[in-house]
């Protein structure tokens, strides 16, 4: 069956922009968490949507946001780009059971310029 | 608030042998899971391994196998028979359980790079 599939893999930005990211998750798969990967301060939790609610949050600024839609498929946004939000975003989803754990997607590096 | 230490930054072992990655974590939760996690350079994060807090056996998935302590909270993999392609970034991750079976956030640790030498 068919991964978590995250689009686009590469992305550019200018300072002060913003960017959308999107994950769609394996199919039956209703939670979907995002994770920021830095060389810096390592992975870091975002937020985790399941059935369209956001259940969970991390320590980051408002800036940072998302959402997820009827049919699983989340996007996070980044508004007002700064240049420390260059990193590796993960997305992962998971079904119901905590025991089974995530299954990732390979990321989106952004760059922000 | 949890935390998930590896002390190791990087380790190299020679194909064919074993090696142990280092992993322990601070919690005041009495239940909860720990993982292992694979990133190779490709980036995506591949799960390796599980345990639950609850379970006194230790996990086991083919040449993978922790050692599970949680009184010294302590949990390691060993790697036995190290293959070329075991060669990545290894981290340790935690995640307390949350009520009414949803998944919780996993907590990191800052990683250990392993480099299977031929």
């Amino acid at each position: 069956k068919a991964g978590v599939t995250q689009t686009p893999r590469y992305l550019i930005k200018t300072r002060g922009q913003q960017v959308t990211l999107s994950c769609s998750p394996i199919s039956g798969h209703r939670s979907v968490s995002w994770y920021q990967q830095t060389p810096g301060q390592g992975l870091q939790f975002l937020f985790e949507y399941f059935s369209e609610t956001q259940r969970n949050k991390g320590n980051f600024p408002g800036r940072f946001s998302g959402r997820q839609f009827s049919n699983s498929r989340s996007e996070m946004n980044v508004s007002t780009l700064e240049l420390g939000d260059s990193a590796l975003y993960l997305c992962a989803s998971s079904r119901r059971d905590p025991q089974v754990g995530h299954t990732f997607g390979s990321g989106t590096r952004l760059t922000v310029v | 608030a949890q935390t998930v230490t590896q002390s190791q930054p990087e380790m190299s072992v020679q194909e064919a042998e074993t090696v142990t990655l280092s992993c322990t974590y601070d919690t005041s939760e009495n239940n909860y899971y720990l993982f292992w996690y694979k990133q190779p350079p490709s980036r995506q994060m591949i799960l390796v391994i599980r345990q639950e807090a609850y379970k006194q056996q230790n996990a086991t998935e083919n040449r993978f196998s922790v050692n599970f302590q949680k009184a010294a909270k302590s949990f390691s993999l060993k790697i036995s028979d190290s293959q070329l392609g075991d060669t990545a970034m290894y981290f340790c991750a935690f995640m307390k359980h949350e009520d009414g079976g949803s998944q919780g956030n996993l907590i990191f640790g800052k990683g250990t790079k392993l480099s299977v030498k031929p």
